[in-house]
């Protein structure tokens, strides 16, 4: 069990918008805005697209974006295109001994 | 730009030990603390382990603590992650990722992973 929730699928059009929820506690996503998104294809390594609950990295489309509100923090895909199609990890900081804690992905479906 | 290689997966029998390498180019290596993070074949990602920049400081998941020992050594712009004691659930691939200069913050370089398989 991963100690942060998310969904385990989400679909959506081209063109279409998506959000992907991300559910921790208040020893994670709640009190640090140290939470992250990785974009993950097949056999790929994943790849760093939202750091610091909404800071996009250079070369990142704008289509990406992040936002947190309480323990819960989201990704949104807007404009959906079919090279969206990967899974995707949140990630946080968390205190005390765990230090680290991913999500347990989402597989986006691009319909 | 910046790269990372991970060497050093492949086979071993419970109970063994193996030891990762992960090569670094096109940054300070010194400057940026550094993790591990596992896949398990078909499953998600789980942070491992993780060190400071000069390798002063420590951090480990529940799952690995008093088996797994990171080190890294900066004058030849490589991290380390020994792996002992390994159990079929260490069954998967490894990623070497480059941190920030504060630790643990999030991680914006992957390497291309070495798969571990501990099997008898």
């Amino acid at each position: 069990q991963s100690a942060l929730t998310q969904p385990a699928s989400v679909s959506g059009s081209p063109g279409q918008s998506i959000t992907i929820s991300c559910t921790g506690t208040s020893s994670d996503v709640g009190t640090y805005n140290l939470v992250s998104w990785y974009q993950q294809h097949p056999g790929k390594a994943p790849k760093l697209m939202i750091y610091e609950v909404s800071k996009r990295p250079s070369g990142v489309s704008n289509r990406f974006s992040g936002s947190k509100s309480g323990n819960t923090a989201s990704l949104t895909i807007s404009g959906l295109l079919a090279e969206d199609e990967a899974d995707y990890y949140c990630c946080s900081y968390a205190t005390s001994s765990t230090f680290v804690v991913f999500g347990g992905g989402t597989k986006l479906t691009v319909l | 730009e910046v790269q990372l290689l991970e060497s050093g997966g492949g086979l071993v029998q419970p109970g063994g030990s193996l030891r990762l390498s992960c090569a670094a180019s096109g940054f300070t290596f010194s400057n940026y603390a550094m993790s591990w993070v596992r896949q398990p074949p078909g499953k998600g990602l789980e942070w491992v382990s993780g060190i400071s920049g000069r390798g002063g400081s420590t951090y480990y998941a529940d799952s690995v603590k008093g088996r797994f020992t990171i080190s890294r050594d900066n004058s030849k712009n490589t991290l380390y992650l020994q792996m002992n004691s390994l159990r079929a659930e260490d069954t998967a691939v490894y990623y070497c990722a480059k941190d920030q200069v504060v630790a643990l913050q999030y991680f914006d370089s992957w390497g291309q992973g070495t798969l571990v398989t501990v099997s008898s």
